[in-house]
């Protein structure tokens, strides 16, 4: 079963404007990333936000993390054509104290930013 | 650094013949994930490696499946005998972890291998 939901499935939005991305998760994590994978490439990591954060920015991006609801956002700040990919939320299940090396990822929101 | 390397990056083949696909991680990673990606699906973990000794392989869809790590520059997984439903885009990752910490951090992904059965 999928850890991490993003919503929403797909965006389309103008060169410029803000995209945000969501995602839910089931489990608490002790981390949870964002990934982007452009078509027909592998995934590329972008950020990582631990269980006692709840905001990080890095250059035009900004993620947020909210462990009551169990959810996290992605924002994308003045978009660029070439931010057009898949983004993809992984978390990484808490194991009780114990270790975990296992991501599981949503199935993605496929972001398009029209030029 | 290279990144993780996969070959083949395309892979065609007819059901029932054996596929290898193979995998080099990140010098000085010790942590090694094969992953298989479809529209159905997404993205599912078959099976992850520490230090070349296979941790968990609770994602592997059955016997018809199976990977190796001789050592600590190459992996491989292996389905024999293909079968269609096989066909996606198969994706190794590589990770290092520090002391202490509870997980890892960042994978590193290779380009995959689209695989095709027919």
């Amino acid at each position: 079963s999928q850890q991490g939901e993003e919503d929403p499935q797909a965006l389309s939005i103008q060169e410029g404007e803000n995209a945000t991305m969501n995602c839910s998760y089931k489990t608490s994590i002790n981390n949870l990333q964002w990934y982007r994978q452009n078509s027909g490439r592998g995934l590329v990591h972008l950020i990582l936000i631990r269980s006692n954060e709840r905001e990080k920015h890095s250059g035009r991006l900004r993620v947020t993390l909210d462990t009551s609801k169990k959810s996290s956002s992605l924002l994308i700040t003045a978009s660029r054509a070439a931010d057009t990919a898949s983004y993809f939320c992984a978390t990484d299940a808490w194991a009780g104290g114990g270790s975990n090396y296992k991501l599981t990822f949503g199935k993605g929101t496929l972001l398009t930013v029209n030029p | 650094d290279a990144g993780v390397i996969q070959s083949p990056r395309h892979e065609v083949t007819e059901m029932g013949q054996e596929v290898t696909l193979r995998c080099k991680p990140i010098s000085g990673h010790d942590y090694l994930f094969w992953y298989r990606q479809t529209m159905m699906r997404g993205l599912e973990l078959l099976i992850y490696f520490n230090n070349n000794v296979p941790i968990d392989d609770s994602g592997m869809p059955e016997d018809r499946f199976s990977a190796k790590m001789p050592n600590a520059s190459f992996s491989t997984l292996k389905i024999q005998p293909s079968e269609p439903r096989d066909s996606a885009v198969y994706f190794c990752a590589s990770s290092f972890w520090s002391s202490g910490a509870p997980t890892t951090d960042t994978q590193y992904f290779g380009p995959g291998t689209r695989l095709t059965v027919l």
